[in-house]
């Protein structure tokens, strides 16, 4: 079974330019959370998405935002870039809420 | 506000040796908690998931436990080999907000 896939794998924009960041979850699993891990703040939560709708959101600017399509693969996009958006971007899908939840190998992110 | 926490930050240990990772947590609203790890420049690997009613859970020489009302997690780990080298992450999920939130960490070396 492929686990969850996440493209591309190396990102590099600069200041002000916008980018979209893609995941397709374990076949069959239907919610799909994103999260920002950098060196200072650790991992932090973004947003969870589950059946299309977007269930819960992390404390982001507004220039986060992400949707889920029917086939549950997710899409996360980020607008006017910021030196501090560096980071790595990490997906994870599972079943159900309360079922172990499985990441992806992430995308990382470099601004220049 | 729910802050999980990690004790110790570093861990250097020859091959063979038992040891116990810690985790603390300051809700205990929460539904289960994740053990995770994470090789260098790659996403996050589950090693186990304990639900909030159980006490423990074990795979292979993994042995996790979980003191909710306490808000404590170990991990155990058996007989360290130096493939054990890697960062090991805890995260309980929060109840009502289906997010994990992660302690900073714990940098395992396994020395041959």
């Amino acid at each position: 079974k492929a686990g969850v896939t996440q493209t591309p794998r190396y990102l590099i924009k600069t200041r002000g330019q916008q980018v979209t960041l893609s995941c397709s979850p374990i076949s069959g699993h239907r919610s799909v959370s994103w999260y920002q891990q950098t060196p200072g703040q650790g991992l932090q939560f973004l947003f969870e998405y589950f059946s299309e709708t977007q269930r819960n959101k992390g404390n982001f600017p507004g220039r986060f935002s992400g949707r889920q399509f029917s086939n549950s693969r997710s899409e996360m996009n980020v607008s006017t870039l910021e030196l501090g958006d560096s980071a790595l971007y990490l997906c994870a899908s599972s079943l159900w809420w309360d079922q172990p939840q499985h990441f992806g190998d992430g995308t990382r992110l470099s601004i220049l | 506000k729910q802050e999980v926490t990690q004790i110790p930050a570093a861990l250097s240990v020859p091959e063979g040796e038992n040891l116990v990772l810690n985790c603390s947590f300051t809700d205990s609203a929460i539904y289960n908690l994740q053990w995770f790890r994470q090789d260098p420049g790659k996403g996050l690997t589950s090693l186990l998931l304990i639900q909030s009613s159980q006490r423990e859970q074990t795979s292979g020489r993994l042995n996790a436990s979980l003191d909710k009302s306490s808000g404590r997690s170990t991990l155990y780990i058996a007989a360290s080999q130096p493939g054990d080298s890697a960062t090991y992450l805890c995260a309980p999920l929060i109840q009502g907000a289906q997010k994990l939130v992660f302690g900073q960490g714990t940098r395992l070396t396994i020395n041959p």
